[in-house]
């Protein structure tokens, strides 16, 4: 799967939008985007995930660059509760990369009163 | 739904005692994944079962470690002898071909402490 690379730490105040970016020059064309979150203490939540299309659900959109070398996830109006450590993972869906979840460092999102 | 369970939730051993991590996927899960994580290397998937069938061990770091899932709601990851650098938290997690993109639910994760 590819390597992903993110911001180490980043910072919100609540109630505003946080941008998370990602980078992942190397996905291939099967290649899917996602993100999970991990509260302190507990385990990885998923978020949402994405092909080459834009993606929305109740917790987050996504944004998918045209040449999909690199995504946004974005959390409309913080809150204190989405403080956590986000991960960034490319993951094939076939053959022995199906299930595969690889996890690099993410990015601590804090979000400030 | 219960979610994943684990047991226990903390676990605290001597140096080259065995020990037993428990998990119970969701019902209905047909795939089951066993993580480590420690502040030094983060989170690392050990193994993964599908239909009770281990797929990748790949991450497995040694023979001191094993995994058995002898029925499609249980799993256990035994670690005999453990020593202290096996200290860290141990995740399960299902899944569900149905579940969106193959989302994985994660358990709350057992913490162990090798003394």
């Amino acid at each position: 799967d590819a390597k992903t690379t993110q911001p180490t730490s980043m910072d919100c105040a609540e109630g505003r939008a946080a941008n998370l970016p990602c980078n992942h020059s190397t996905i291939s064309g099967n290649e899917y985007v996602y993100w999970y979150r991990q509260i302190h203490s507990q385990g990885p939540q998923y978020i949402i995930h994405g092909l080459k299309n834009n993606e929305t659900n109740e917790m987050a959109s996504l944004i998918i660059t045209e040449d999909r070398k690199s995504s946004t996830l974005i959390l409309p109006h913080a809150t204190l509760r989405d403080t956590a450590v986000y991960y960034c993972i490319v993951r094939g869906m076939g053959g022995t990369s199906y299930g595969k979840l690889t996890f690099g460092q993410g990015t601590i999102l804090t979000v400030h009163p | 739904d219960a979610g994943v369970i684990q047991s226990p939730r903390h676990e605290v051993t001597e140096m080259g005692q065995e020990v037993t991590l428990r998990c119970k996927p969701i019902s209905g899960h047909n795939s089951l994944f066993w993580y480590r994580q420690t502040m030094m290397r983060g989170l690392e998937l050990l193994i993964y079962f599908n239909n009770n069938v281990p797929i990748d061990d790949s991450g497995m770091p040694e023979d001191r470690f094993s995994a058995k899932m002898p029925n499609a709601s249980f799993s256990t990851l035994k670690i005999q002898p453990s020593e202290p650098r096996d200290s860290a938290v141990y995740f399960c997690a299902s899944s569900s071909p149905l579940s969106r993109g193959g989302e994985q639910f994660f358990g709350p994760g057992t913490r162990l402490t090798v003394l």
